[in-house]
């Protein structure tokens, strides 16, 4: 089956700073890798969501690249806020989704 | 739109007992839901999909006997954590997307489900 690897665990950086999220992923018949947000005690949120038929989706301050060959996708936040602090979830399959195991952002004022 | 709810939002049972969550599109029809389990500071673990009218699919490693799921309208998926020990204690919690029944539509996920097994 799939497996996610996610790093950093934890990431702390200051306001206006940019965050990047790395996740590799193993079985190359994943074609779909959302990135999800989810605030303490809330729910996840899909944020940002990227098909292996793409190299690079923008969404204002929120990117994601996907490397098909190194099987490895990344998330990179710009000009960061306070508001952006909350753990960050890569995942990445076809039918199913199997889960990284989460980066803490912290964003500092 | 695309609003999924959950119920109880909280549990704590005693070891033994059965426990029912609900799972509830509420504005938008679900034919497929997805059930996952998260550990404290760990992961969502897909556990199982709900097939609205047909059995569920568990994934490897999770008991159907243990965790017992029935999809019995378009709306409501239910999970049963059967004879719960305290192992069982984590927060649950359900997707669907009010675009289809692949996981590659945006899910939406249900507030969840903590349970606590004494």
């Amino acid at each position: 089956g799939e497996n996610v690897e996610q790093h950093p665990s934890t990431l702390s950086v200051q306001e206006g700073d940019s965050a990047v999220i790395k996740c590799t992923y193993s079985d190359s018949a994943s074609n779909y890798f959302p990135w999800y947000k989810q605030e303490l005690g809330k729910r996840p949120q899909l944020i940002i969501d990227i098909r292996s038929n793409v190299g690079e989706k923008k969404d204002q301050r929120i990117a994601v690249t996907l490397n098909k060959t190194a099987k490895h996708f990344s998330l990179h936040i710009t000009e960061t806020q306070p508001e952006d602090s909350a753990v960050y979830f890569c995942a990445a399959g076809d039918s199913t989704l199997t889960f990284g195991k989460g980066t803490m952002l912290l964003v500092s004022p | 739109g695309a609003v999924v709810s959950q119920h109880p939002s909280r549990v704590i049972c005693k070891s033994g007992t059965s426990v029912k969550i609900e799972c509830r599109s509420l504005d938008f029809q679900a034919t497929t839901m997805f059930w996952y389990r998260q550990f404290p500071k760990k992961s969502l673990m897909l556990m199982a999909t709900s097939n609205e009218g047909s059995k569920a699919t568990y994934e490897q490693g999770v008991e159907k006997d243990k965790f017992l799921i029935n999809h019995a309208s378009l709306t409501l998926s239910t999970l049963t954590v059967t004879s719960a020990h305290p192992e069982d204690s984590s927060f649950y919690i359900c997707s669907a997307s009010p675009r289809g029944t692949s996981v590659q539509e945006t899910q939406y996920f249900g507030p969840g489900t903590r349970l606590l097994v004494l």
